[in-house]
């Protein structure tokens, strides 16, 4: 299973934007890059997924290196809700159907 | 409309019971995942069914953990001989497709092996 390396924990102040790296040197050609969150005591949450291309949705954006060994989640501004363990994951997208997550980045809303 | 859910949300159990928990996922997903999280660590998979075939359970990690989703849609984790190593919470989630890519997470079910 590819791997992903993100930094264990990030701050930001509130109303600004942040954004979460996250390595994937080994990322094969047919893997996708998803970000999922935890909230403090609930399940995971889709926050946003790309395989090449730049995306840009309602809660963030996803930015891929050319390469494709790195990318980045970004939250345009910051509120006190987005505090979360924020997960970077490879999903194989010919065989994958499950995810592997890491230990991801909790993020810190300071006010 | 509903989301996934889990029950009980909590389970407290003594070495060596027997476990039963239960996730119903979102109405007309063919897809369901099982995954562990310890305490201060990402989710771990555990299992996975297209509707009622369990297509992979590589995750399990000893033969104490059974799952089954026996008519495509409620799915149970069981666990048996609980030891206090699987403590842990249990999370479902569930997807529209077999490589869909959004999956639908529960709540989750936290277990205490005492």
């Amino acid at each position: 299973d590819a791997k992903t390396t993100q930094p264990n924990s990030m701050e930001s102040n509130e109303e600004e934007p942040v954004h979460l790296p996250c390595n994937h040197s080994t990322i094969s050609g047919t893997d996708y890059i998803h970000w999922y969150r935890q909230l403090p005591s609930q399940g995971p949450e889709y926050v946003i997924h790309g395989l090449t291309s730049n995306v840009n949705n309602r809660m963030a954006s996803l930015a891929i290196a050319e390469d494709r060994k790195s990318s980045t989640l970004i939250l345009h501004r910051a509120t006190l809700r987005d505090a979360a363990v924020y997960y970077c994951i490879l999903r194989d997208g010919t065989t994958g159907n499950q995810f592997y997550f890491g230990t991801g980045t909790s993020l810190t809303v300071i006010p | 409309g509903a989301g996934v859910s889990q029950s009980p949300r909590y389970k407290v159990a003594k070495r060596g019971q027997d476990v039963a928990l239960r996730c119903d996922p979102i109405s007309g997903h063919v897809s369901l995942f099982w995954y562990q999280q310890a305490l201060g660590q990402g989710p771990e998979f555990l299992t996975y069914f297209q509707n009622e075939a369990q297509l992979d359970k590589s995750g399990l990690p000893s033969d104490r953990f059974f799952a089954e989703r026996p008519e495509g849609s409620v799915s149970t984790l069981k666990i048996q001989r609980t030891q206090q190593e699987d403590s842990a919470v249990y999370l479902c989630a569930s997807s529209f497709w077999d490589r869909g890519n959004e999956q639908f997470f529960g709540p989750g079910t936290r277990l205490t092996v005492l």
